[in-house]
């Protein structure tokens, strides 16, 4: 999961097992949730999103699942490649004043290393 | 269509120093950010626009100016380089606010202030 510091949380597993990634957001006024994905030397690239109306939202071989109660957010990986080696960031949408303006807030990441 | 676009891919300057650093998007897109990466920190939001003409403070603005005069571009100028500059800067572009599927990033500049 997210923590403060200088040193990412990882997270190692083996090829074929479920993976999953955990991140803890602060502002209760975020409507939108995202999680990118990192590969080294590469921007972050967009894995899936979720709002804030909704607990469940599945893609393809990814689930993300939001706890409001506890500003908790997770993304479960299904059968884990080592292409899905890389850092995971969560992100929140900061709304305000009635309007979702273009602030997204990144977490610190996970560093997630599949093992064949 | 090339996406986001950012040149220099690297640059190293002296302390003091000024530069621009440079992003482009072709899709149309109507917000635009920075933000810059340092290890173990994530992503910090420095500055951000949601059209021409329109740009707003993120969460580490000092030391940074920034202008949107067209909807394409959005550069990033360093005043006068300092080592605590030294970071990837990472430029973003969304149609809409960016909880839609959230922003589409460039590659990255690496900027080294020595």
């Amino acid at each position: 999961g997210e923590s403060v510091g200088l040193h990412l949380p990882t997270l190692s597993v083996q090829e074929g097992d479920n993976s999953i990634i955990n991140c803890a957001y602060s502002n209760s006024a975020s409507d939108y949730f995202i999680w990118y994905k990192q590969e080294s030397g590469k921007g972050p690239q967009f894995i899936i999103d979720i709002r804030s109306n909704m607990d469940k939202r599945q893609g393809q071989r990814v689930t993300v699942l939001l706890n409001k109660t506890v500003k908790h957010l997770s993304l479960q990986i299904a059968a884990t490649q080592p292409g899905d080696s890389a850092v995971y960031f969560c992100a929140e949408n900061i709304r305000a004043g009635g309007t979702s303006y273009g602030k997204l807030t990144f977490g610190q990441g996970t560093i997630l290393t599949v093992h064949p | 269509n090339a996406g986001v676009t950012q040149t220099p891919k690297f640059q190293v300057l002296k302390t003091g120093q000024s530069m621009t650093l440079q992003c482009a998007q072709d899709m149309n897109h109507e917000y635009m950010s920075w933000y810059r990466q340092d290890p173990g920190m994530g992503l910090r939001l420095i500055h951000y626009s949601v059209g021409a003409g329109i740009t707003d403070q993120g969460e580490v603005p000092n030391g940074y100016n920034v202008s949107r005069s067209t909807t394409e571009d959005f550069p990033l100028r360093l005043l006068s380089a300092a080592p605590s500059q030294t970071s990837v800067y990472f430029c973003a572009s969304s149609y809409g606010p960016p909880g839609t599927r959230g922003y589409t990033f460039g590659s990255g500049t690496r900027l080294t202030v020595v």
